[in-house]
């Protein structure tokens, strides 16, 4: 059965902290791995996708990769601002299938 | 940038009423979707449209149906609403469903049946 885990479920950091969330899949025919960030009270905010084993995206702060079988979000000195839910989604053949996400709350 | 505009943003049911929650998108996407979001469950996807004129099930529909009103417009409707369809629901968009072109989220609609 195809799925999406990820971890750890809650983090917490100091400001300035480096660290990474994982997702964890095994699905038949990846089509692609989305990140999205999701404040409290909002609706998921699109953040990168990735295609293929060996891929990367940065946005600020953040670093997304892609191997056969994960993907990490790595955060670099991470702001207080950057507390949120990340939430990872990968799709197949048929479907995108969503993890339960990583709530991370960064303290000043 | 409105993006996916969701309508009402809070609503408080009684168990057997009915309504209808308003999806509104602005990007002229052909796929639109509607989630619900539930504590420990993640997101899962009620029905979607992957174009206009055409609706599928998703993974939990039952409970729900949807209308395709034109391209912009994804409503969803509880026809008697029970207290286990209290939860947060999302619509989304994206250019296309059959390819791997990312989803765009509203702010929701916090429903609850009493």
């Amino acid at each position: 059965e195809d799925q999406v885990t990820q971890s750890p479920e809650a983090l917490r950091l100091q400001e300035g902290e480096s660290s990474s969330l994982n997702c964890s899949y095994t699905v038949s025919g990846l089509r692609g791995l989305f990140w999205y960030r999701q404040d409290p009270g909002k609706g998921p905010e699109f953040l990168f996708t990735l295609y293929s084993a060996g891929e990367e995206k940065e946005k600020e702060r953040l670093k997304a990769t892609l191997t056969k079988k994960e993907s990490f979000l790595h955060i670099t000195a991470p702001k207080p601002e950057d507390s949120a839910t990340y939430l990872c989604a990968v799709l197949n053949n048929r479907k995108l299938i969503w993890g339960l996400g990583t709530s991370l709350a960064v303290n000043p | 940038n409105a993006g996916v505009t969701q309508t009402p943003k809070f609503q408080v049911l009684k168990t057997g009423q009915s309504m209808t929650l308003q999806c509104a998108q602005d990007m002229n996407h052909n796929s639109m979707y509607w989630y619900r979001q539930d504590p420990g469950m993640g997101l899962r996807l009620i029905y979607y449209s992957a174009s206009e004129g055409t609706t599928d099930k998703g993974e939990v529909p039952n409970g729900y149906n949807v209308s395709r009103l034109n391209k912009r417009e994804f409503s969803l409707r509880l026809e008697s609403a029970a207290p286990s369809q209290t939860s947060v629901y999302f619509c989304a968009s994206s250019a296309d469903s059959g390819n791997n072109q990312p989803q765009h989220f509203g702010d929701g609609t916090r429903l609850s049946i009493l």
